[in-house]
């Protein structure tokens, strides 16, 4: 089990590119999970899904920004276009949602610098 | 609305002490979990420790306890005989199934463990 996976984990770019961020649960998890972390407001829930569903995407700060899953396995986070303000560390985590305990398993994160 | 509150930004615990890092939670619902989570400075999100809203007995794992107040809405992690490699973040957690199983975070304690 390689866990959940990240790409990129570190990306530098310029205000008003457009930056991909991708994530791969892990094999069997059905809940996927987008946060941001800065010093500022923490840890940031920005959106989640059941089944491939989004379920609550009330954290996304604005329209430039948009998740997908368009498998049970993959997602991606795109900000279009990035200002400096979206400069942040954007973590994916995934679990199997049962009764019970639902325990997010986080990958690396990625480390998002916008000049 | 959940909200999940951590009222100690940093803490300087003396090694082999035991630590109590706090946690209170508002939620309406009856159902729910607690979660905290380690972030070392290399910056993954390690699982530490689970509490069901239901659960009788306080969470155990190792070092780490949890100390559910139910009526107090608090869910304080203790860590007993701290290690320097306790020194971290720690992020307090709450899971609510009635709102589709969002998960959000506090804005976590900083912990130095002093040898």
């Amino acid at each position: 089990d390689a866990g959940v996976i990240q790409s990129p984990r570190h990306e530098v770019t310029e205000m008003g590119q457009e930056v991909t961020l991708r994530c791969k649960l892990i094999s069997g998890h059905n809940s996927l999970f987008w946060y941001r972390q800065t010093m500022m407001r923490g840890l940031e829930l920005l959106i989640y899904f059941n089944n491939n569903v989004p379920i609550d995407d009330s954290g996304m700060p604005e329209d430039r920004f948009s998740a997908k899953m368009p498998n049970a396995s993959f997602s991606t986070l795109k900000i279009q276009p990035s200002e400096p303000r979206d400069s942040a560390v954007y973590f994916c985590a995934s679990s199997f949602l049962r009764a019970g305990a639902n325990v997010l398993t986080f990958g690396a994160g990625s480390r998002l610098t916008v000049l | 609305a959940q909200k999940i509150t951590q009222t100690q930004p940093g803490m300087f615990v003396q090694e082999k002490e035991a630590v109590t890092l706090d946690c209170t939670y508002d939620t309406s619902d009856q159902s729910y979990g607690l979660f905290w989570y380690k972030q070392p400075s290399s910056g993954e999100m390690i699982f530490l420790i689970y509490q069901g809203s239901y659960d009788e007995q306080n969470a155990t794992e190792g070092r780490y306890s949890l100390n559910f107040q139910k009526a107090r809405k608090s869910a304080n992690l203790v860590i007993s005989a701290s290690q320097l490699g306790d020194s971290a973040m720690y992020f307090c957690a709450m899971r609510d199934p009635p709102r589709g199983d969002k998960i959000i975070f506090g804005k976590g304690t900083r912990l130095h463990i002093l040898p």
